[in-house]
C-alpha cells in the first residue's frame, strides 16, 4: 500500500532559525513528490519535484529529492512568523495524476 | 484570473441527512479532484472527474458521490451523513494533457456532523 510519512508533526523554533522537514514515501509507479503550505484552509503549492528536478529554491524555501533512498527534505531559513503553518508533503503516481497521496503533515510555529 | 471557488463555507447537519457541495476550478482548468481532510490529518483523495465522468476514485464508500457539470464545475454528494464524515473537504482542479501540473485547491468547506 502507498504510503507518505513526514516527520517531526510539528515544531516550534525562534524567528531567524533553520527548520528542516523530512517525507519519505513509498508509491508504486512515483512519477512526481509535491510540498505545500496550509495556513488556514486551502494548501497552496510551493514545489513539485520529479525526475528531472530533484532540487528547487525560491527564496528561503528549498527543496530537495532523494529517488534513490526514497525521500525529501523542505528546508526553510531565516524563518519568520508568516511562515508558522502546516507543511504537507504528497506524492502522485504516472497512472493516477489528480489522485495525490498526501502525508499528515508537519505543523510549523515560529515565535518571534 | 478566479481561483478554485467552494461552496459553502462551513455547514453543519445532523446524522442521517444528506448534504451537497459545490466547486469551480480555476478558469482553464478541466479536472476537479475532491479530497476529504479530518482533523490533524493531511487530505485524502475521494474521487475525480474529467468530461463529467468519475475517472479515479479512493477508499471512499458509495454514500459519496459526485457530479461534473459542461462547465466543469463539480457536485461532491455525502448520505446518510456519520459524525465521522466532520472534515474540512477540499476540491482542487487542474488542466488535465499540460503535463505535470501542480493541483489547486480551493478553501475547503467545513462539514460538522451533529
Amino acid at each position: 500500500e502507498d504510503k507518505v510519512v513526514q516527520s517531526p508533526l510539528s515544531l516550534v523554533v525562534h524567528e531567524g532559525d533553520t527548520v528542516t522537514l523530512n517525507c519519505s514515501y513509498e508509491v508504486t509507479n512515483f512519477r512526481s513528490l509535491l510540498w505545500y503550505k496550509q495556513e488556514k484552509k486551502a494548501p497552496t503549492f510551493l514545489f513539485m519535484l520529479t525526475s528531472s528536478g530533484i532540487e528547487k529554491k525560491s527564496g528561503r524555501l528549498s527543496s530537495i529529492l532523494d529517488k534513490k533512498e526514497l525521500f525529501s527534505i523542505l528546508n526553510i531559513t531565516a524563518t519568520q512568523t508568516g511562515d508558522s503553518a502546516i507543511y504537507l508533503c504528497a506524492v502522485g503516481a504516472t497512472d493516477s495524476w489528480g489522485k495525490l497521496q498526501f502525508g499528515a503533515g508537519t505543523q510549523v510555529v515560529v515565535t518571534p | 484570473d478566479a481561483g478554485v471557488t467552494q461552496s459553502p463555507t462551513h455547514l453543519i447537519k445532523t446524522r442521517g441527512q444528506q448534504v451537497t457541495l459545490r466547486c469551480s476550478p480555476k478558469s482553464g482548468h478541466d479536472t476537479v479532484s475532491w479530497y476529504q481532510q479530518a482533523l490533524g490529518q493531511g487530505p485524502q483523495f475521494i474521487f475525480q472527474y474529467y468530461e463529467e465522468e468519475e475517472r479515479q476514485r479512493g477508499n471512499f464508500p458509495d454514500r459519496f458521490s459526485g457530479h461534473q457539470f459542461p462547465n466543469y464545475s463539480s457536485e461532491l454528494n455525502v448520505n446518510a451523513l456519520l459524525l465521522g464524515d466532520s472534515a474540512l473537504y477540499l476540491c482542487a482542479s487542474s488542466k488535465r494533457g499540460t503535463g505535470q501540473s501542480p493541483l489547486h485547491f480551493g478553501n475547503g468547506t467545513r462539514l460538522t456532523v451533529t
